[in-house]
């Protein structure tokens, strides 16, 4: 069981380029999220997602883009890069949605210069 | 979304209790009080929840005030691996966790 991976670990984009994080989870669990994280700060909710072809907005959204096609994955897109997203990103998920713990994965550190 | 107030740091000794505060004035009936914790340079890890009465796992001990306004974090004996940022959250119906700052806990041998 590993849990919830996140690919890469660390990149640098340069303004303007896209890519897109990598989340993973083998637990089946239906809830999925995302997750932002600026230095000495907690963490801020991106996109969510309960279930295979449903997802919605969390507090800070804007600048990207998420789909939900498998149990599974859920991959955060960015489209235009900006410094403003330099940030930790971490996904996490959930059997459930009140009362049930979330499983966090170890992060993707994100540089944009 | 209901907010929780916890002190920026606390510090600890070895093998010592440790009592972490949270203020949560403006919580609603149906919000559950989470706590979660951050080692460094990981995803944060899930310690305990509540709803309104005390809880204990492997891990802590969460003591929920009778009005709710309140709850308080307990390590019975915190060890070195104990320090980390520890977050007090209120979990809606909608199941979304907003995090705050947290308190950094730092533990002296």
């Amino acid at each position: 069981n590993a849990g919830v991976t996140q690919t890469p670990k660390f990149r640098i984009l340069k303004i303007g380029q896209s890519m897109t994080l990598q989340c993973t989870q083998d637990m089946n669990h239906n809830y999925m999220y995302w997750y932002r994280q600026d230095p000495g700060m907690g963490l801020k909710l991106i996109y969510y997602s309960v279930g295979a072809g449903i997802t919605d907005k969390g507090e800070v959204p804007n600048g990207y883009n998420v789909s939900r096609s498998t149990t599974e994955d859920f991959p955060l897109r960015l489209e235009l890069a900006a410094p403003s997203q330099t940030s930790v990103y971490f996904c996490a998920s959930s059997y459930d949605r009140v009362g049930e713990d979330q499983y966090f994965g170890p992060g993707t550190r994100l540089l944009v210069l | 979304d209901a907010k929780t107030t916890q002190p920026n740091s606390m510090e600890s000794n070895e093998e010592e209790p440790v009592h972490l505060p949270c203020n949560h004035s403006t919580i609603s009936g149906t919000d559950y009080i989470h706590w979660y914790r951050q080692l460094p340079s990981q995803g944060p890890e899930y310690v305990i929840h509540g709803l309104t009465s005390n809880v204990n796992n492997r891990m802590a001990s969460l003591a929920i005030a009778e009005d709710r306004k309140s709850s308080t974090l307990i390590l019975h004996r915190a060890t070195l691996r104990d320090a980390a940022v520890y977050y007090c959250i209120l979990r809606d119906r909608g199941g979304k966790l907003i995090f705050g700052q947290g308190t950094e806990l730092s533990v002296k041998p």
